[in-house]
């Protein structure tokens, strides 16, 4: 059964740079898009981006500044960075994989806290 | 325009039918999948591309779309369907679009 696990630090100051990796057990990782998504305390979900089995990547243009995603298909997984993170960035992350209409396979979710 | 919006509650009765609407431009050119969102648990996709149930997702939920507004429909409502409900889309660039949400209340 396939699964995703993500982990990365909880709890950043403003201005440092967020960094969560995701691992893909039990399936192939080859033919997916791999997503990022987020989700503030109390609010709805924002799609951050998502890197394509060719390489390809595609960022919200509101984010696309601050957001690195990659993937280590050789350790099957992929990996969110944002930069200069501020408050506002405070929400649950979200890895996912899917096809391009069907985001199927979420990861259990990871609380990052920004706070000085 | 590629936002989606989605009325932010609605309720029904159980075993009733209910169908939660999503609107946009983009959805008159991109497929509509909807999310289930639980408290405390990581969203459930249970249509995608305009009308297909994933393995496991029960026949009571139904999608469809017309013009810009995609709908999905609980048919006999349970207790259980309680949940947030998102539609998502892509827009002329491929980016992903969510709505805003619509909480679901089984009275």
């Amino acid at each position: 059964q396939v699964q995703l696990q993500q982990w990365g630090a909880g709890l950043l100051k403003p201005s440092e740079t967020l960094s969560l990796t995701c691992d893909v057990s039990g399936g192939s990782f080859s033919g997916y898009y791999w997503t990022w998504i987020r989700q503030p305390p109390g609010k709805g979900l924002e799609w951050i981006g998502e890197i394509n089995h060719r390489g390809g990547t595609k960022y919200s243009p509101s984010l696309k500044s601050r957001v690195t995603i990659s993937v280590d298909t050789s350790k099957k997984q992929f990996s969110l960075r944002m930069s200069s993170v501020t408050a506002a960035d405070t929400a649950v992350y979200y890895c996912a994989r899917g096809g391009y209409y069907d985001t199927s396979l979420w990861g259990q979710g990871a609380l990052v806290i920004v706070s000085s | 325009s590629s936002a989606l919006t989605q009325d932010p509650a609605v309720s029904v009765a159980l075993g009733q039918t209910v169908r939660i609407t999503c609107q946009g431009d983009s959805l008159r050119i991109y497929y509509a999948s909807w999310f289930q969102q639980k408290p405390g648990q990581a969203p459930v996709l249970v249509i995608y591309s305009k009308s297909n149930r994933p393995s496991g997702i029960p026949d009571r939920f139904s999608g469809s779309s017309s013009g810009n507004t995609a709908s999905l429909t609980i048919t006999g409502a349970q207790a259980g369907d309680e949940a947030d409900y998102y539609c998502n889309s892509r827009d002329d660039n491929g980016f992903q679009v969510f709505g805003g949400g619509t909480k679901l209340t089984v009275l």
